[in-house]
């Protein structure tokens, strides 16, 4: 089973930086890190995702420990928008190459 | 909007019942997947299609459960004598290529509740 442990739940301020972390310690040395989050009545949203060094993107940044046993997504500035599930995601190896998601972490941003 | 359509949005259908939800995936995307999320939990993989054919279906499918992707376009996820169980929002999601680090673009859900 490809699992994470992420807590259940988060709380920031808006405007202030969000760090979001992820446990991964049965990561295979070539499974990617995948971060998603889920807003209220829609579907997932792809967030960002990599491999051993950090990753930026428009949406966030993403610290990957040497180890490569944790991760840590970074919003730089949290806004109201914000507020959604954030999901940390592997790929099952176990059977086929499918994503398994947990329940993810609830971030609730306050204004 | 270029994004993935699901269609219906709701459906409210009594046990026993047959339900069809489609997806249109986002133009020439190979990959298509058919998710299952109930409430306060993370979407459960069901089955994935690259092109026409189905390449992999989660071990605990019924078979109650089929899907299709004729023409390797739109998707159809069909429920046969629905239960009490099958009440959960349907997502699909496609991706492009053949890569399995793809990032995933979902629909919005269909959500089925069994009367």
């Amino acid at each position: 089973d490809a699992k994470t442990t992420q807590p259940n739940s988060m709380e920031s301020n808006e405007e202030e930086p969000v760090h979001l972390p992820c446990n991964h310690s049965t990561i295979s040395g070539t499974d990617y890190i995948h971060w998603y989050r889920q807003l209220p009545s829609q579907g997932p949203e792809y967030v960002i995702h990599g491999l051993t060094s950090n990753v930026n993107n428009r949406m966030a940044s993403l610290a990957i420990a040497e180890d490569r046993k944790s991760s840590t997504l970074i919003l730089h500035r949290a806004t109201l928008r914000d507020a959604a599930v954030y999901y940390c995601i592997l790929r099952d190896r176990s059977y086929g190459q499918n994503f398994v998601f947990g329940p993810g972490t609830r971030l609730s941003v306050l204004p | 909007d270029t994004g993935v359509s699901q269609d219906p949005r709701h459906k409210i259908t009594k046990r026993g019942q047959n339900v069809t939800f489609r997806c249109d995936p986002i133009s020439e995307h190979n990959r298509l997947y058919w998710y299952r999320q109930t409430l306060g939990q993370g979407p459960e993989f069901l089955t994935y299609f690259q092109n026409e054919a189905q390449l992999e279906k989660s071990r605990l499918l019924s078979d109650r459960f089929s899907a299709e992707r004729p023409k390797g376009s739109f998707s159809t996820l069909e429920i046969q004598r629905t239960e009490q169980g099958d009440s959960a929002m349907y997502l699909c999601a496609s991706s492009p290529g053949t890569g399995y680090n793809q990032p995933q673009h979902f629909g919005d859900g269909t959500r089925l509740s069994i009367l």
